[in-house]
């Protein structure tokens, strides 16, 4: 079975500090996704990262895809309050149409 | 452009009861369509995907299920409602036969089973 696991769990941060999230598994995924939700909406996604090892850069917001691609990390830079939010990466099972979803991290940023 | 739809928004219902929750894509063709149900705060759980008419592919046992009677239609029932039911539906598509390709989310059902 298939898992993503996400750390932390939960983040409360002030304005303006930088934060990493990650997103670990055992398993190899063909891609992985990073979206962020808002109470009572379905998740935006937010990137897609395909490549091994690749890296993209969406304004504050860095993205990594570990080389095995297994792993992957959101990086904040400068976090504001419109940051806050619930993010969740998710994977693509091999040789299926599913994606696996993380736990989730619930980060709030304090003005 | 695309368009994804759920209803109801919101909805409570009595253990032991039915459900049907659907969801329609206006704007697409053949899309690939998936059931999620999401706990507060937490991560996103596949329950069931379909990759065309009649076809749904279930990942949990569970007294739900699943239909896709259209193309651009799916429908998440259950005959008798449990109280681990209760959470946040969330219906999503995408469009090519390819894992890197966007899901797009439908606004979602809050389901609460008393």
């Amino acid at each position: 079975t298939q898992l993503l696991e996400q750390s932390p769990q939960f983040l409360s941060i002030q304005e303006g500090e930088n934060l990493t999230v990650y997103c670990n598994s055992s398993s190899v995924f063909s891609s992985l996704q990073w979206y962020r939700q808002e109470p009572g909406e379905g998740p935006v996604l937010l990137v897609t990262v395909v490549t091994g090892g690749e890296v993209k850069k969406l304004k504050r917001l860095t993205f990594q895809f570990g080389d095995a691609r297994k792993d992957s990390s959101l990086h904040i830079t400068a976090a504001q309050p419109g940051d806050t939010g619930l993010y969740l990466c998710a994977g693509a099972a091999s040789g299926t149409y599913k994606y696996i979803f993380g736990t989730g991290t619930r980060l709030k940023v304090l003005a | 452009s695309q368009t994804i739809h759920q209803w109801p928004a919101t909805l409570v219902q009595p253990v032991g009861s039915p459900l049907s929750l659907e969801c329609t894509v206006e704007g697409t063709s053949n899309p690939n369509l998936y059931w999620y149900r999401q706990a507060a705060g937490r991560g996103l759980q596949l329950l069931f995907y379909s990759v065309g008419i009649g076809q749904i592919s279930s990942e949990v046992p569970q007294n739900l299920s699943a239909s896709r009677p259209q193309d651009r239609q799916f429908i998440l029932s259950s005959k008798k409602l449990l109280l681990s039911d209760s959470g946040f539906y969330l219906c999503a598509w995408t469009l090519l036969a390819d894992l890197t390709d966007t899901q797009y989310f439908g606004p979602g059902t809050r389901l609460t089973v008393l």
